[in-house]
């Protein structure tokens, strides 16, 4: 079965820029989102269609993809930004996230 | 604008039947793809399946032998039943619309709108 793998935490000082990285086989070919959580929340899409933006989500976030890797990049990272976040993409029919990320605004 | 809420039983037996309905409003649920997904205490999240009310149903492989997603058009309603529940089946269960298309080679599946989710337990 298809995997995605995501670094388990990220540590990033108020104003830095976060990335967030998922790898999968060939996962540039296919299509990445990336969602926000955070505790006590349902799962927020921030990014779609590998870059795209949902209306009501800040500039600050931003998506790429090439190769094996999707990237989600939070640039002038805010307090209000630390959370899981998760990778998921879409493999012979089934739906596929990632083991989630956990940003830390230190 | 769309919104789901879930709902069912908060307390499951093991061995025994899961039901739970997501309720669609402000939106048909014909129009659209929608998945049910789960969230283990701790854990991430995990898809369960999703179904198109024209009939096309995609499940979870790890899910397939215990897992039914149906539609309730008349009453916009989203049903999941898994059956033989045992305590690792304990989690927050959403239900998310579901969008699905392509251009050429690309295909892409994202879910857009998400329910807040309902606590499942599993014990006797």
């Amino acid at each position: 079965s298809y995997e995605l793998t995501q670094t388990p935490s990220v540590s990033v000082s108020p104003g830095q820029t976060a990335t967030i990285t998922c790898s999968g086989d060939k996962l540039g070919s296919k299509s990445a989102s990336w969602y926000q959580q955070k505790p006590g929340q349902s799962p927020l899409l921030v990014i779609y269609e590998d870059w795209k933006r949902p209306s009501g989500i800040p500039e600050r976030f931003s998506g790429s993809i090439s190769g094996n890797t999707a990237t989600l990049t939070i640039s002038g990272t805010q307090a209000m930004d630390e959370a899981d976040y998760y990778c998921q993409a879409w493999d012979n029919t089934a739906v596929v996230f990632g083991g989630g990320t956990r940003l830390t605004v230190l | 604008q769309v919104q789901l809420q879930e709902s069912g039983p908060g307390l499951v037996k093991p061995s025994e039947m899961l039901s739970l309905i997501c309720t669609v409003s402000g939106d048909s649920l014909s129009s659209y793809y929608w998945s049910w997904i789960r969230q283990a205490p701790g854990k991430g999240l995990e898809w369960i399946g999703n179904i198109f009310p024209s009939g096309n149903i995609n499940y979870n492989p790890s899910l397939k032998s215990r897992v039914t997603i149906s539609v309730d058009t008349s009453k916009n309603q989203l049903i999941l039943k898994l059956n033989s529940v045992t305590a690792a089946d304990a989690a927050v269960y959403y239900c998310a619309r579901h969008m699905a298309g392509g251009r050429g080679a690309y295909y892409y599946q994202y879910m857009d709108v998400w329910g807040k989710g309902t606590t499942v337990t599993v014990s006797s």
